[in-house]
């Protein structure tokens, strides 16, 4: 299966600040890449799809990018709903699905 | 109003077979492009993809759990039931049912809240 490995897997930062985090794939899964966002107790949301697509309703300080096998989410002016945990999903049909292991976001 | 809700037991004992089931309503499993997958994730670590049923009733399992889990789906019930054999406490976690309904773009719109099973003796 494709290994996705995300990193960092905690991150620190600030209201307002800029945040990237990346997520490789062990192999080229072209642009099947989504990103969710997780709350504790609560169910992933779809922020990103097709690497780059922004999911209707979501706002636009999230971007994604890349294809092959390097991805990035940033968020552009961090806000306190933003604190959470940040999980991104191959889903290449050529091979079984798998999502990375997460990158929490928390307050530094 | 799309919804998924996930169902089945709390707590079964090692050895024995889990049987889930995500009732879906706001949309039919025979709609052209609509697919679910089965999606777990143990307490404090990270979602682990299990199994997708298409609209055409192909099915894709994760390899690490491909011989012990099967995925299948009853249209007219509006369900999609998940059975996993020979369960190890290490199965014990919350999981979760989930839509996809763009064909060749598997992203997953909607979520079931998830259900926790323990697996313990």
């Amino acid at each position: 299966d494709i290994q996705m490995t995300q990193s960092p897997s905690t991150l620190s930062a600030s209201v307002g600040d800029r945040v990237i985090m990346t997520c490789r794939a062990s192999q080229s899964i072209s642009s099947w890449l989504a990103w969710y966002q997780q709350k504790p107790g609560k169910a992933p949301k779809l922020l990103v799809y097709k690497a780059s697509n922004l999911e209707r309703g979501v706002p636009s300080r999230f971007t994604g990018s890349g294809s092959g096998t390097e991805f990035t989410l940033t968020i552009s002016g961090l806000q306190p709903d933003d604190f959470a945990t940040y999980y991104c999903h191959q889903y290449n049909s050529l091979f079984p699905w798998t999502f990375g292991q997460g990158t929490r976001v928390d307050i530094k | 109003q799309v919804t998924l809700r996930e169902s089945g037991p709390v707590l079964v004992k090692p050895t024995e077979t889990l049987t889930l089931t995500c009732t879906v309503s706001g949309f039919s499993l025979s709609d052209d492009e609509v697919g679910v997958s089965w999606i777990r994730q143990p307490p404090g670590k990270a979602l682990e993809w299990l199994a997708h049923i298409f609209s055409n009733d192909a099915k894709s399992y994760a390899t690490a759990v491909e011989t012990r889990v099967t995925i299948s789906k009853d249209s007219s019930n509006r369900q999609v039931v998940l059975t996993m054999t020979n369960l190890d406490p290490v199965d014990t976690g919350t999981y979760y049912c989930a839509r996809t309904s763009h064909y060749g773009d598997y992203r997953y719109d909607y979520w079931g809240q998830g259900t926790l099973v323990t697996v313990s003796s």
